[in-house]
């Protein structure tokens, strides 16, 4: 599986927009990149996923090079809420028996 | 839709007890997870099951943990005997199956949190 490389940590205010990037240099051909975000004391929840290019949904964009050595989750005008862990994870079809491996993720700190 | 469900919330034990976790996917998913999360670190995957055959469980520690999942519903992860470091958040979660090379959204339940004495 491709092993992720993401910032420990990041610090924003409220209103900017964020952009947390993730290295995989050994992406696979038909890996996919899947980002989730967990609050304190929750698990884990689906924000988005792409293969290539850029994918949009109602929470976030996530933007994917040609290259695909790298991908970009964007949050869109941050609030406090949007404290959180993000984690970028990189793998092929569950079908090969693959699972998602969960790195240590970018813990996102949101101020007023 | 109801959510991932699990029991207990939380659970105490002293080390070389027994503990059991229990774990109701959403209604459809034929996929099963169960993850542990050590304080500070992202959620490792213990075993995943597909309906009621197990599909991955390499990082399973086999001599102190067994998941079961019968009918391919419910599902019990247990602990036998525990130790100091099995103190984490024990974390359920369930998928559809997707046919393509997507992984499925996984859905997660508000997990177990172990504490080893």
């Amino acid at each position: 599986l491709a092993k992720t490389t993401q910032p420990i940590s990041m610090d924003s205010y409220e209103g900017q927009e964020v952009n947390i990037t993730c290295s995989h240099n050994n992406i696979a051909t038909n890996d996919y990149i899947t980002w989730y975000q967990q609050f304190p004391s929750q698990g884990p929840r689906f924000i988005i996923q792409g293969y290539k290019t850029k994918v949009t949904n109602e929470v976030a964009s996530l933007f994917i090079p040609a290259d695909r050595k790298s991908s970009t989750l964007s949050l869109p005008r941050v609030s406090l809420s949007d404290t959180a862990v993000y984690y970028c994870l990189v793998g092929d079809s569950w079908q090969a028996g693959t699972a998602l491996i969960f790195g240590k993720g970018t813990t996102l700190s949101v101020s007023s | 839709e109801a959510g991932v469900a699990q029991s207990p919330r939380y659970k105490i034990i002293e080390k070389r007890q027994s503990v059991a976790f229990w774990c109701n996917p959403i209604s459809g998913h034929a996929t099963l997870y169960w993850y542990q999360q050590i304080l500070g670190q992202g959620p490792k995957l213990l075993i995943q099951f597909q309906n009621n055959g197990v599909v991955d469980d390499s990082q399973l520690p086999k001599d102190r943990f067994s998941a079961e999942r019968l009918k391919g519903v419910d599902s019990t992860l247990k602990i036998q005997p525990a130790k100091l470091e099995d103190s984490a958040v024990y974390l359920c979660a369930s998928s559809y199956r997707l046919a393509g090379g997507q992984h499925p959204e996984q859905f997660f339940g508000p997990g177990t949190r172990l504490t080893v004495l």
